[in-house]
């Protein structure tokens, strides 16, 4: 069983809609909490960064982080095409090495 | 001011070549990461440096992955007699300091085994 769970989509939802996205880690080691765009051919961006329980919001992001049960969220606001990409979910443990999920592929469509 | 770089971003390699993969941190950036990107999967740690200190090299598939940082910039990831499993992208990423901070990364290079 991989330490962090990530659903991989793909998800596609219509320009304006919400949406959500999830993941869900098995090691209480766990301490801050990312996520990370990623374009086609292109290295991952972060996008939040969240280290305790409770939500941050960023413009039209918001990330959700509940340690009782393991599991965080990223929204989506008001989408846009161009949010379209892969939406990596990471979390780090010491030492500063990421332990990313698997990815969720996005589309917005116009 | 530039990001990270990597070069080659795309490499073919016959099965029991060795290849180099070049990464170019950010300037100034002490910490560098690689890791590793199969197809449809999140990145996957392989390596971590602080200036030239090798300080986690656990995430290393086998003892044909060597990686080495000799100056505390460039950074080479070296892989032996590559084999059909190796193919992946391999990113590279660079930090500011040690300890919690963003991690930026390069494009990748895209490696190919035949």
């Amino acid at each position: 069983q991989k330490e962090v769970e990530q659903d991989p989509g793909p998800l596609s939802v219509p320009e304006g809609a919400i949406v959500s996205l999830n993941c869900t880690y098995s090691n209480s080691a766990f301490q801050y909490f990312m996520w990370y765009r990623q374009y086609s051919r292109k290295g991952p961006e972060l996008l939040m960064y969240t280290y305790s329980s409770g939500n941050k919001e960023d413009g039209r992001f918001t990330a959700q982080v509940d340690k009782s049960s393991k599991y965080i969220s990223l929204f989506i606001r008001d989408s846009q095409p161009s949010d379209s990409a892969t939406y990596l979910c990471a979390m780090m443990k010491g030492a500063q090495k990421l332990v990313f999920g698997q990815g969720t592929r996005l589309t917005i469509n116009p | 001011g530039a990001g990270v770089s990597q070069s080659p971003r795309y490499k073919v390699a016959k099965r029991g070549q060795d290849v180099a993969l070049r990464c170019d941190p950010i300037s100034g950036h002490v910490s560098l990461f690689w890791y590793q990107q199969a197809l449809g999967q999140g990145p996957e740690f392989l390596t971590y440096f602080q200036n030239e200190a090798q300080l986690d090299k656990s995430g290393l598939p086998s003892d044909r992955f060597f990686a080495e940082r000799p100056e505390g910039s460039v950074s080479t990831l070296k892989i032996q007699r590559t084999q059909q499993e190796d193919s992946a992208v391999y990113l590279c990423a660079s930090s500011l300091v040690q300890g919690l901070d963003t991690q930026y990364f390069g494009p990748g290079t895209r490696l190919t085994v035949l």
